[in-house]
């Protein structure tokens, strides 16, 4: 079955300090991967996207993410966090199915401390 | 531009009561339409799924319903709620592009307590 891994449940770093969010998927076939960010009691944002081509995508925030077939990885990355950064980070996988439905990961917290 | 209105944002309701949220979309046609579920200190679990007026699609069988009675909206309902369909429950919309399919586009979400 399709399944979209976080295992960080949690992370903190320091402001200024460089992010990375680990992502994991199981998939058949490439698939569609987002990264979406949500703060408290909203909606989800979208960070980025990767479709097809340049396997390092630039999105908002100054965030960027690294596709890699082989180790079936999307993570999330930033030079320097800030501290608005912190919020709940989701990788997701849409699956062509005819509804294209996406599945999400668990979600990683992220506490940045001055 | 596009946009999505969900309603309400916050619902208090006993157990054994009804329950009907709403989601509508503006600005776009024949989107793909999506309800959510995310629990407490847990990602979200795609409830339902439709590609058309009519045209439901279940992923977790449950107490709860989705209908698409227009094109553009979206209605979560069940009979009965249970304390277990407490969370945030999320619509959200897509559709297909030149190159594939569109990010999702959220709402602000509806907190559910059910007590």
């Amino acid at each position: 079955a399709q399944s979209v891994t976080q295992p960080d449940i949690h992370i903190t770093v320091s402001e200024g300090a460089s992010l990375e969010l680990r992502c994991n998927y199981s998939y058949g076939a490439t698939p569609y991967l987002f990264w979406y960010v949500q703060s408290p009691g909203q909606g989800l944002q979208l960070l980025l996207k990767y479709f097809s081509g340049d396997t390092l995508v630039q999105g908002i925030k100054g965030f960027e993410a690294e596709f890699k077939r082989s180790q079936s990885s999307f993570n999330l990355r930033k030079p320097s966090v800030h501290w608005s950064d912190a919020a709940e980070y989701f990788c997701a996988v849409a699956l062509n199915t005819g509804g294209f439905k996406t599945i999400f990961g668990a979600g990683t917290r992220l506490f940045v401390k001055a | 531009s596009q946009t999505i209105h969900q309603w309400p944002a916050t619902l208090v309701q006993p157990v054994g009561s009804p329950l009907s949220l709403e989601c509508t979309v503006e600005g776009t046609s024949n989107p793909n339409l999506y309800w959510y579920r995310q629990a407490a200190g847990r990602g979200l679990q795609l409830l339902f799924y439709s590609v058309g007026i009519g045209q439901i699609s279940s992923e977790v069988p449950q107490n709860l319903s989705a209908s698409r009675p227009q094109d553009r909206q979206f209605i979560l309902s069940s009979k009965k709620l249970l304390l277990s369909d407490s969370g945030f429950y999320l619509c959200a919309w897509s559709f297909l592009t030149g190159v594939g399919h569109s990010p999702l586009h959220f709402g602000n979400g509806t907190r559910l307590t059910v007590t």
